[in-house]
């Protein structure tokens, strides 16, 4: 079966940093793009950040470019998410998402990151 | 502000036939083969209905079908059942390697 566990959300205050990891398990993490896709509270998607197979090409919204990072290690099934100089506006439920918009698409449960004083 | 133009919402009874629409530009849903479409229920992950435009995965009802024409999407839901309800989103990959989402249509069963 396959899952998608996010863990490492939390209160961060305004400039502050946190790294999402994404523990998969139930398929081969290692052929499969990966991707980061938020959602405020009561708000629509925004898809975040997407990664390669291998790790060699990441790509990213505007709004957090220079500030996210997505990176993978296939030899643990982990993907991360690391973000840097928090803004209340990235306030949201980050999803972990194996194959976003194609056939294998498959989502994690989320997890909660707030960004307050 | 949502790259992707989608209605706030869309009604309609049991057993009819609804559509949303979803608008974009030549630089995403007009040129682009990855168009696709999530069901939302509350409190819930987003579960992915159409891919490739018009394509289901695996196990979704034939009820839900989605087409494109130029640079607008649309997804039909046909035999509106109460489970139905929920909100729904499009989205498109674009020509700056980056992918643009909808501001999501709620569906209402009356």
């Amino acid at each position: 079966e396959v899952q998608l566990v996010e863990s490492g959300g939390g209160l961060v205050q305004p400039g502050g940093s946190l790294r999402l990891p994404c523990a998969a398990s139930g398929f081969t993490f290692s052929v499969y793009w990966m991707h980061w896709v938020r959602q405020a509270p009561g708000k629509e998607l925004v898809w975040v950040a997407r990664i390669n197979p291998d790790g060699t090409y990441t790509s990213y919204v505007d709004s957090v470019k220079g500030r996210f990072t997505i990176s993978r290690d296939n030899a643990k099934n982990m993907l991360y998410l690391q973000m840097n100089n928090l803004r209340a506006e990235d306030t949201a439920l980050y999803y972990c998402v194996m194959d976003y918009g194609a056939y294998s698409d498959y989502w994690g449960q989320g997890i909660l990151v707030t960004v307050s004083s | 502000q949502s790259a992707l133009t989608q209605p706030a919402s869309v009604s309609g009874s049991p057993g009819q036939s609804i559509t949303i629409s979803c608008s974009g530009t030549s630089s995403d849903i007009g040129t682009q083969v990855h168009v696709s479409w999530y069901q939302q229920h509350p409190g819930k992950a987003p579960k992915l209905i159409i891919y490739d435009a018009n394509t289901r995965p695996p196990g979704v009802s034939s009820r839900f079908s989605g087409s494109k024409s130029g640079n607008t999407a649309s997804l039909t839901i046909s035999g509106l059942q109460a489970e139905d309800e929920a909100d729904y989103y499009c989205s498109s990959y674009t020509t700056s390697s980056v992918y643009v989402c909808g501001p999501g249509t709620k569906v209402t069963v009356l």
